[in-house]
């Protein structure tokens, strides 16, 4: 069974600083696809950014960029100069296709002022 | 384009009650998904539509849930009788059809209170 691990329940850094958050997953499939879920206090799961793992070259959406590691199975998240409004759940997630996704128990990141 | 649309936000009820959440995906997807979202957790996904079909309700307690999606559009997922343990978001999703359509796109999901 696939499973996603995030180890930081919850990381806090100061404004326009660099963080970065972890995840691994186990999956036995060579094609699949990761994700990385911002889900605000609103509930709204917002799509960050997100890998195909036949794809060599890490993935950047403006601020934020993964290091994708398929053989160790890692699948960082890297924001870049944090806002204040990047305080939020974060989810690691993984599917296979149009099937379910497989999250990660969360990391809650507050920016601090 | 208008987003996933649920409802209602929030619901409060005593165990014992049923409880009806209602979804509407996005105009054009064919595949909908209930996940349920306890408190400091991930979501888990309960149950998968393709159009009218559920085609994954392995995870779906079967003995007091139950979901429909008439004519492969609009989706209720109904919970009776309710315990405590329902107490939790539960969210919908919907994306296009195909191999090629990973992305899911969620709702603002309904939080439920059992008391």
């Amino acid at each position: 069974a696939q499973t996603v691990t995030q180890s930081q329940p919850e990381m806090s850094v100061q404004e326009a600083e660099t963080v970065t958050l972890s995840c691994t997953y186990d999956t036995s499939e060579n094609n699949y696809y990761l994700f990385w879920y911002k889900q605000p206090p609103s509930r709204q799961m917002i799509l960050v950014i997100r890998q195909e793992a036949y794809k060599q070259q890490n993935a950047t959406e403006n601020r934020f960029s993964v290091n994708f590691q398929k053989a160790a199975k890692s699948f960082s998240l890297k924001i870049s100069d944090s806002q204040l409004g990047d305080t939020a759940m974060y989810f690691c997630a993984f599917t296979e296709g149009a099937q379910k996704l497989v999250f990660g128990q969360g990391t809650r990141l507050t920016i601090n002022p | 384009e208008a987003g996933v649309v649920q409802s209602p936000r929030y619901k409060i009820i005593e165990k014992k009650q049923p409880v009806a959440f209602w979804c509407n995906p996005i105009s054009g997807h064919n595949t909908l998904y209930w996940y349920r979202q306890n408190l400091g957790q991930g979501p888990e996904l309960l149950i998968r539509y393709e159009n009218e079909e559920a085609v994954d309700d392995s995870q779906l307690p079967k003995d007091r849930f139950s979901a429909e999606r008439l004519k492969g559009v609009d989706s209720t997922l109904k919970i009776q009788p309710a315990e405590l343990g329902d107490s939790a978001v539960y969210l919908c999703a919907s994306s296009l059809d195909g191999a090629l359509a990973v992305e899911q796109f969620f709702g603002p999901g309904t939080r439920l209170t059992v008391l």
